[in-house]
């Protein structure tokens, strides 16, 4: 079975670009949440989708939003770039709301120059 | 505000031996779920062990286990028998009962000495 894949696994962009980030989940999972790990925030909490609608955001700006599509598979977009915005991106995907388990795949590192 | 605080940035054990991580809480909610989980150079989050806050029986799996304490909403990862392979980040996390959302501590580097 295969596991939770992001593509692309590494990125560089230049200041002002946006960037799309791609997260597909294990096959049947239908709950995808995203992730910020930087080395002075930690983890925070970017979206979570179910079923194509997203059911939480976190506390970022406008400039970060996500979709989901109906094989599950999500994506992220972040606009106009800020050099605070290289960090680790992580996926997480679960069967559903309730369920306890949640898978992460290994994300992407974004590096803004 | 869920929030989770993990007080120990580094920590070290001596391989066989035994290391505690300690991770608190704050939360409103009666029904959560608390993990631990290990994030190796290869930056793969791994689940290591969760707990159901109704249960009071820790949790356990393998070397791995935890100290429940819900008063006073403490969680602490116990491992035992320290392997080379147990070196990592590890990171405390709370999700409430329903969601898929996860709030994380800013975690703790385990060195393992040969």
């Amino acid at each position: 079975k295969a596991g939770v894949t992001q593509t692309p696994r590494y990125l560089i962009k230049t200041r002002g670009q946006q960037v799309t980030l791609s997260c597909s989940p294990i096959s049947g999972h239908r709950s995808v949440s995203w992730y910020q790990q930087t080395p002075g925030q930690g983890l925070q909490f970017l979206f979570e989708y179910f079923s194509e609608t997203q059911r939480n955001k976190g506390n970022f700006p406008g400039r970060f939003s996500g979709r989901q599509f109906s094989n599950s598979r999500s994506e992220m977009n972040v606009s106009t770039l800020e050099l605070g915005d290289s960090a680790l991106y992580l996926c997480a995907s679960s069967l559903g709301q309730s369920y306890t388990e949640a898978f992460f795949g290994q994300g992407t590192r974004l590096t803004v120059v | 505000a869920q929030t989770v605080t993990q007080s120990q940035p580094e920590m070290s054990v001596q391989e066989a031996e035994t290391v505690t991580l300690s991770c608190t809480y704050d939360t409103s909610e009666s029904d959560y779920y608390l993990f631990w989980y290990k994030q190796p150079p290869s930056r793969q989050m791994i689940l290591v062990i969760r707990q159901e806050a109704y249960k009071q029986q820790n949790a356990t799996e393998n070397r791995f286990s935890v100290n429940f304490q819900k008063a006073a909403k403490s969680f602490s990862l116990k491992i035992s028998d320290s392997q080379l392979g147990d070196a990592a980040m590890y990171f405390c996390a709370y999700r409430i009962y329903t969601g898929n959302q996860f709030y994380f501590g800013t975690g703790t580097s385990l060195t393992v000495i040969p």
